[in-house]
C-alpha cells in the first residue's frame, strides 16, 4: 500500500533559522505531490504542489520544495523561518493512476518557532 | 460561499448513537472528499464523490459509515452505532475537476466528533 513518511514529528527552531522538513513516499508510479499547512485554530491550506516540470517548486510565504524522484522524496524548505510559521505541516501524495485524486497524507510535522 | 463549510463544528454523542456530519463545498466544485484525522495523525481518506455518485469509498472503515451527495453539492457523512474509536476530526474537501492532473483540494474547518 502507498504510504507517506515525514521524518520529524516535532521541530523547534529559533526565528531566522533555516528549515527543512523531510517527506518520503512509497509508490513506484507517477504522483502529484503536495505540502499542506495547518496554522493554530485554522483549517488545512495548500502551501505548494508539484505536478510536473521543474522539480524545484516555490509556494507561498517563501516556502519551496524539491522533488527527487530517485529518492522518492519531496522535502520542504525555507531559508529563514518566522514566528508566524508555527504550524503543523503535512506532506501528501496523489498517485496518478487513481483518477479520483485522493490524497495520502503523512503523519505531520509540528513546527514551533521561538521568537 | 467562499470556502468549504462544515457543520456542526463540534459534535458530542454517546456510544451507540447515530450522527450526521454536513459538508457544503465550494460552489461549482464537482468533486467532494471526506477524510478523518485522528489525534497526532494526518488525514485519512474515507470517500470521494464525483457529482452525485460515490466514485471511491475504499476508505470507509466499515458498514457503519455511509455518505451521500444527492444533488451533487452538499454531502452528509452518516455514522451509525457510534463507537469511541470513531472520535476524530472529520474533514471535507472539494475540488473543481475531480482528480484532474492539476487539481487541488480545498479543505473545510472540520467537525470534531467526540463519542463518550
Amino acid at each position: 500500500a502507498q504510504s507517506v513518511s515525514q521524518h520529524n514529528h516535532h521541530v523547534i527552531l529559533s526565528e531566522a533559522a533555516s528549515l527543512e522538513l523531510g517527506c518520503n513516499y512509497s509508490y513506484g508510479g507517477t504522483v502529484n505531490l503536495f505540502w499542506y499547512v495547518q496554522y493554530p485554530g485554522q483549517h488545512l491550506q495548500l502551501l505548494l504542489k508539484y505536478f510536473s516540470g521543474d522539480p524545484l517548486v516555490k509556494g507561498i510565504k517563501g516556502f519551496e520544495a524539491e522533488f527527487i524522484k530517485s529518492k522518492f522524496s519531496f522535502n520542504l524548505r525555507k531559508p529563514s523561518v518566522q514566528w508566524s510559521d508555527t504550524a503543523e505541516y503535512f506532506c501528501a501524495v496523489s498517485p496518478l493512476y487513481n483518477q479520483g485524486g485522493k490524497l495520502i497524507f503523512g503523519q505531520g510535522t509540528e513546527l514551533s518557532v521561538k521568537p | 460561499g467562499a470556502g468549504v463549510s462544515q457543520t456542526p463544528s463540534n459534535k458530542v454523542t454517546e456510544k451507540g448513537k447515530y450522527v450526521e456530519l454536513r459538508c457544503d463545498p465550494i460552489s461549482g466544485h464537482t468533486a467532494l472528499y471526506w477524510y478523518r484525522q485522528s489525534l497526532g495523525q494526518g488525514p485519512e481518506f474515507l470517500i470521494y464523490f464525483q457529482g452525485t455518485g460515490a466514485a471511491d469509498d475504499s476508505g470507509l472503515p466499515n458498514d457503519r459509515f455511509f455518505a451521500v451527495r444527492p444533488e451533487g453539492s452538499v454531502s452528509t457523512l452518516k455514522i451509525q452505532r457510534t463507537e469511541r474509536g470513531d472520535s476524530a476530526v472529520y474533514l471535507c474537501a472539494s475540488s473543481l475537476l475531480a482528480g484532474g492532473i492539476t487539481d487541488t483540494q480545498y479543505f473545510g474547518p472540520g467537525t470534531r466528533l467526540t463519542v463518550l
